[in-house]
């Protein structure tokens, strides 16, 4: 079976500065999407980045990057120049590209990011 | 235009009873879900459906039901509630089996057992 691991619960920014989330996962399959959720208190999920594992160029939305390690099963979240509209929930996820379960999210326990003005 | 949206946002009510949340999305895609977050929130899947397969997650009681009337719907029916069953309940939907996107999630239904 599929897993996300967050190891983070909760980390914490400097207003302007950069910060890395951790997320790895295991899975035998090589199609697969790895997705980074965000989760205001206003309770709303909203994507932040997505990333194809048959592409090795690592997915980046402006301030947001990803580094993904294919073959250590990590997928990391960078936000640069961190804005207090960042904190949040932040939720690592996987689903498969193929199969019955496509599209079935797997989701990390998540990390709390503060934001420090 | 919201493009997933659910009600009622809260719901409070009596062990015992049967409720219903609603979902529709007007993005057309194939493929809507409901997940679970609990109060430590932690998001899982309870099921999936496209207007051929119905896929249920073997932890999910089968006091729960999804009802779909066409395939901009995907209701949620709980019979009989507990107090476990307080929790937060997203509706997604995602255009999979044309090419698997990002879900898009309803703003959640809080729903409270007391």
């Amino acid at each position: 079976a599929q897993t996300v691991t967050q190891s983070q619960p909760e980390m914490s920014v400097q207003e302007a500065e950069t910060v890395t989330l951790s997320c790895t996962y295991d899975t035998s399959e090589s199609d697969y999407y790895l997705f980074w959720y965000k989760q205001p208190p206003s309770r709303q999920m909203i994507l932040v980045i997505r990333q194809e594992a048959y592409k090795q160029q690592n997915a980046t939305e402006n301030r947001f990057s990803v580094n993904f390690q294919k073959a250590a099963k990590s997928f990391s979240l960078k936000i640069s120049d961190s804005q207090l509209g960042d904190a949040a929930m932040y939720f690592c996820a996987y689903t498969l590209l193929y199969g019955g379960s496509q599209g079935n999210l797997i989701f990390g326990k998540g990390t709390k990011l503060s934001v420090k003005p | 235009d919201t493009a997933v949206s659910q009600t009622p946002k809260y719901l409070v009510t009596q062990m015992g009873n049967d409720k219903s949340i609603k979902c529709e999305q007007n993005l057309g895609h194939d493929t809507m879900y409901w997940y679970k977050q609990d109060s430590k929130k932690f998001l899982k899947i309870m099921f999936s459906y496209n207007n051929k397969e119905l896929i249920i997650n073997e932890t999910v009681p089968n006091r729960f039901s999804p009802k779909s009337p066409d395939k901009a719907h995907l209701n949620l029916h709980i019979n009989s509630l507990e107090l476990g069953d307080s929790a937060v309940y997203f509706c997604a939907s995602s255009r999979v089996r044309t090419g698997g996107t990002e879900a898009f999630f309803g703003q959640g239904t809080r729903l409270t057992v007391v």
